[in-house]
């Protein structure tokens, strides 16, 4: 049974340009919620997806957006990168019956120079 | 919004003795405290959680305390051992329908053989 998988796992992006990364659910899961992880820090919550809707969103800019496809898999996309950008991206899937208990992929680094 | 304090940062121990990391949480609602295993180059593993109607959980070498009235809770590995050298992360959510999980900046624990 395949866990949440993401791609690219590593990505160099320059200052303005834009990017997207790709998350699969763990089989069986509905929800996927995506995270940025900041070098020496604790993940932080950017949104979450369900039946293809942003549920909930944490505290960043729209330059921050996503999309759910029907069969579950999600994509993190990223307009006008910042050098604060530069952190591991984290998506997590889960399912209704038990959304709290996440399971999280191995994330994609994304360096921005 | 919810705020997650955890300590120590890093912490070393001596194979086969114990380990404590500690979290206090700042929202009263919050209701589901999980802790996640953080190895080098993976995403964050929930190894064990609790809710706030229990006040303790064991499983195996693991065992987690929450203190609702003093807003805090704490990890507990005992016989530690070299493969329990990762980072680890507690975090808070309240679990009515919002999985946003709130997470601590880590503690790296490092087992001495």
């Amino acid at each position: 049974d395949a866990g949440v998988t993401q791609s690219p796992t590593h990505l160099i992006k320059t200052r303005g340009q834009q990017v997207t990364l790709r998350c699969s659910p763990k089989s069986g899961h509905d929800t996927v919620s995506w995270y940025q992880q900041a070098l020496g820090q604790g993940p932080q919550f950017i949104f979450q997806y369900y039946e293809e809707e942003e549920r909930q969103r944490g505290n960043f800019p729209d330059r921050f957006s996503g999309h759910q496809f029907p069969n579950y898999s999600s994509e993190l996309n990223v307009n006008a990168l910042l050098l604060g950008d530069s952190a591991l991206y984290l998506c997590a899937s889960s399912w209704q019956g038990a959304v709290e208990k996440l399971f999280f992929g191995s994330g994609t680094q994304l360096s921005v120079l | 919004g919810e705020n997650v304090e955890q300590h120590p940062s890093t912490l070393s121990v001596q194979e086969g003795d114990s380990a404590v990391i500690k979290c206090t949480y700042s929202d009263s609602a919050s209701n589901y405290f999980p802790w996640y295993k953080q190895e080098l180059g993976k995403g964050p593993q929930l190894i064990i959680d609790i809710r706030s109607n229990v006040g303790e959980k064991k499983d195996q070498r693991i065992a987690v305390t929450l203190n609702k009235t003093a807003k805090h809770f704490s990890l507990h590995i005992t016989e530690t051992q070299p493969e329990d050298s990762a980072v680890y992360f507690c975090a808070a959510s309240i679990n009515f329908g919002n999985e946003k999980l709130t997470f601590g900046t880590g503690t790296r624990l490092t087992i001495i053989p």
